[in-house]
């Protein structure tokens, strides 16, 4: 399987300024995720990102405040730009890979980035 | 459109007794159904899965599922809960149209001595 790394593991940062936020994937994948996950709730696909293409992005998100970067099949980045308080979240990176001899997608998933806001 | 629901917030058990975290799914064709465990500061990790085939679905650390088509229900079990259970638990579904997965709001799970 996957094996997902992100870089930082956590931050504090001022309100205003960005963060981007690295995902490394040790074998090649076509489909990346980023996720967010506010405090005590569930996790929000914030976009897709595909290698060659644009990042597809869900209701409530827009590329000016989460621009998303995906020069290879191993590495994406996120950022999160113009911090407010709000933005405070773990924000997780996830990849679908097919396993060898399984006949469907499997999902895995970073260890996350703790993000405070101040 | 898909969706996931789990009703409980949290679940206390003492270890050593059964237990089980609720998941009922609402999908427009057939169900992929995840369950993910989230221990702290940690990332989510893969539990286990039904795709197809038999309805109780066997996973890591002892876990098993129960799908049920008739009460569109995916339920996490285990015989014997230990300390070591307790975790943040997500119920997911997947949109194999969309390349989406759709996860619940979570259930944390106590198990104490």
């Amino acid at each position: 399987s996957a094996v997902i790394s992100q870089k930082p593991s956590r931050d504090i940062c001022q309100r205003g300024t960005s963060l981007t936020i690295q995902c490394q994937v040790d074998s090649q994948v076509t489909m990346m995720f980023w996720y967010r996950q506010q405090p005590g709730q569930s996790l929000t696909l914030i976009a897709t990102a595909n290698q060659g293409s644009e990042a597809t992005y869900e209701s409530g998100f827009v590329i000016d405040k989460f621009p998303i970067s995906r020069p290879n099949l191993t590495f994406s980045t996120l950022t999160v730009s113009n911090m407010s308080p709000e933005d405070s979240s773990i924000y997780l990176c996830s990849v679908e890979e097919r396993l060898a001899g399984g006949p469907y997608n499997e999902q895995f998933f970073g260890p996350g980035t703790r993000l405070t806001v101040l | 459109a898909q969706s996931v629901a789990q009703p409980e917030d949290q679940v206390n058990v003492a270890e050593g007794n059964p237990l089980t975290v609720k998941c009922t799914y609402s999908v427009s064709g057939n169900p992929y159904l995840f369950w993910y465990v989230q221990y702290p500061n940690r990332g989510l990790q893969f539990l286990l899965k039904y795709i197809t085939g038999d309805n109780l679905v066997k996973g890591s650390y002892g876990f098993e599922a129960e799908f049920n088509k008739s009460q569109t229900s995916f339920h996490l079990k285990k015989p014997s809960a230990l300390v070591s259970d307790s975790a943040l638990y997500f119920c997911a579904v997947r949109d194999d149209n969309f390349n989406k997965f759709y996860f619940g709001s979570g259930t944390k799970l106590n198990v104490k001595p």
